[in-house]
């Protein structure tokens, strides 16, 4: 079945640095969604994306799907306290799989 | 606009016992899916309901059950709770029809404790 791999597991950054998390599937997606966690909450949508290496930005945070339509990444610029979380890759044929996620810690 | 709304918000169980968990999709969605989050791990995928009837299925056995209601809500039953079954589970809506595109709204979630 469709398998969504997803590194690395931690993070940790000082604040301003810049961060990336990776996502790989063992299949190809009719797309790919990316979601945050905030400690103790549920999964938000950040974004989905469609096409063959389509490339999205939002403010300081930049989502890539590669050509295959199997892996993605999510790069954010200049970290900030506020972006601390767990960000997951979910990869969609059929149904919704999520990646394990990448927790990311922010130190001030 | 109301988002998703599960209940309870918790609940503790012993082992073998039966559990039902319940799921309000946002108003304006038809397509409700459950997922098991354990801690430290991404959401594991249940089944989806729409039109009351199952439509996929992940690799969960026969102990879990749903339903789905003429109003879109989801009922999730779990069978002869085992200690594995300790986990968040997140309800989440769509709308079907949009092809699989259609973004996902998550509840806060049932964190349920099995003893």
């Amino acid at each position: 079945g469709q398998q969504v791999m997803q590194i690395p597991q931690y993070q940790h950054v000082q604040e301003g640095e810049d961060f990336t998390t990776y996502c790989n599937s063992s299949t190809t997606l009719s797309n790919i969604q990316w979601y945050k966690q905030r400690p103790g909450g549920h999964p938000v949508f950040l974004i989905q994306l469609v096409k063959s290496g389509e490339v999205k930005k939002q403010k300081r945070l930049t989502f890539q799907f590669g050509e295959a339509k199997k892996n993605s990444s999510l790069h954010i610029t200049a970290t900030q306290t506020t972006d601390v979380g767990t960000y997951f890759c979910a990869g969609n044929n059929n149904d919704m799989r999520f990646g394990a996620g990448t927790r990311l810690t922010v130190k001030p | 606009d109301a988002g998703v709304t599960q209940s309870p918000t918790h609940l503790i169980k012993t082992r073998g016992q039966q559990v039902t968990l319940r799921c309000s999709p946002k108003s304006g969605h038809d397509t409700v899916s459950w997922y098991q989050q354990a801690l430290g791990q991404g959401p594991q995928f249940i089944f989806q309901y729409y039109e009351e009837e199952e439509r996929q299925r992940g690799n969960f056995p026969d102990r879990f059950s749903g339903h789905q209601f003429p109003n879109y809500s989801s009922e999730l039953n779990v069978n002869a709770l085992l200690l594995g079954d300790s986990a968040l589970y997140l309800c989440a809506s769509s709308l079907w029809g949009t092809g699989a595109n259609e973004k996902l709204f998550f509840g806060s979630g049932t964190q349920l404790s099995v003893l």
